[in-house]
């Protein structure tokens, strides 16, 4: 059975930095990219990043270019998303997402719970 | 960017009518080479991550109940629910994959009459 298990949510200031991830396990995490997209309080789904199989590509929305990182470690079969300079608008659930096949532009077929990052001071 | 436009915004059906939610993307997400769509349709219930439905525009994903149906082409899109269920209150979400940014539309919110 496919899992996608986000962690490091929580709490943070206005300016400050956070990094989450995400366990996979059930399949073959080095064959998948990976994205993640995020939901404001609320709101509607926002495309975030994603990142090939290799970690050797990767594609931020204009909204996060230069302040996230997206990375994985196919050792441990884990996705990151290493958030920084965060404003309230990056407030909401992240969830990580697996691409729904080996080769590029496929939907996003499986989906985590999400992680709750709240930016407050 | 692909900007993708849903409406409307929100929809009230009766119970066992048909519903029908349209999408529009700003550029076509038909890719000649393969004349497949790049076009997903997901489900998301109220306090769950979402649930990929529909792909290629109108393939229905495994176990998805095949009252839920998906058709276009090009530019225009739309996700039809033929006999409405209590359970398929939802917010309802077409994304284009055809380039990066995956971008979803605003969102379809579906309710009870």
């Amino acid at each position: 059975e496919v899992q996608l298990v986000e962690s490091g949510g929580g709490l943070v200031q206005p300016g400050g930095s956070l990094r989450l991830s995400c366990a996979a396990s059930g399949f073959s995490f080095s064959n998948y990219g990976m994205h993640w997209v995020r939901q404001a309080p609320g709101k509607g789904l926002e495309y975030v990043s994603v990142i090939s199989r290799d970690g050797g590509d990767t594609y931020y929305a204009n909204s996060v270019k230069g302040r996230f990182t997206i990375s994985r470690d196919n050792s441990r079969s884990t996705l990151f998303l290493q958030m920084g300079s965060l404003r309230d608008e990056d407030m909401g659930v992240y969830y990580c997402a697996r691409h729904a096949d080996s080769g590029d532009y496929h939907p996003l077929d499986y989906w985590g719970q999400g992680a709750l990052v709240t930016v407050s001071s | 960017d692909i900007v993708m436009t849903q409406s409307p915004d929100s929809l009230a059906v009766s119970l066992g009518e048909r519903a029908t939610i349209n999408c529009k993307s700003s550029q076509s997400v038909l890719y000649n080479s393969n004349n497949m769509n790049y076009l997903a349709w997901y489900q998301q219930i109220p306090g769950q991550p979402p649930k990929l439905l529909i792909s290629w525009a109108s393939t229905r994903e495994s176990g998805v109940p095949d009252r839920f149906s998906g058709s276009g082409s090009g530019t225009d899109f739309t996700l039809t629910i033929s006999s409405l269920q209590a359970e398929d209150v939802a917010v309802y979400y077409c994304q284009q994959y055809y380039s990066n940014p995956y971008n979803f539309g605003q969102g379809t919110k579906l309710e009870i009459k």
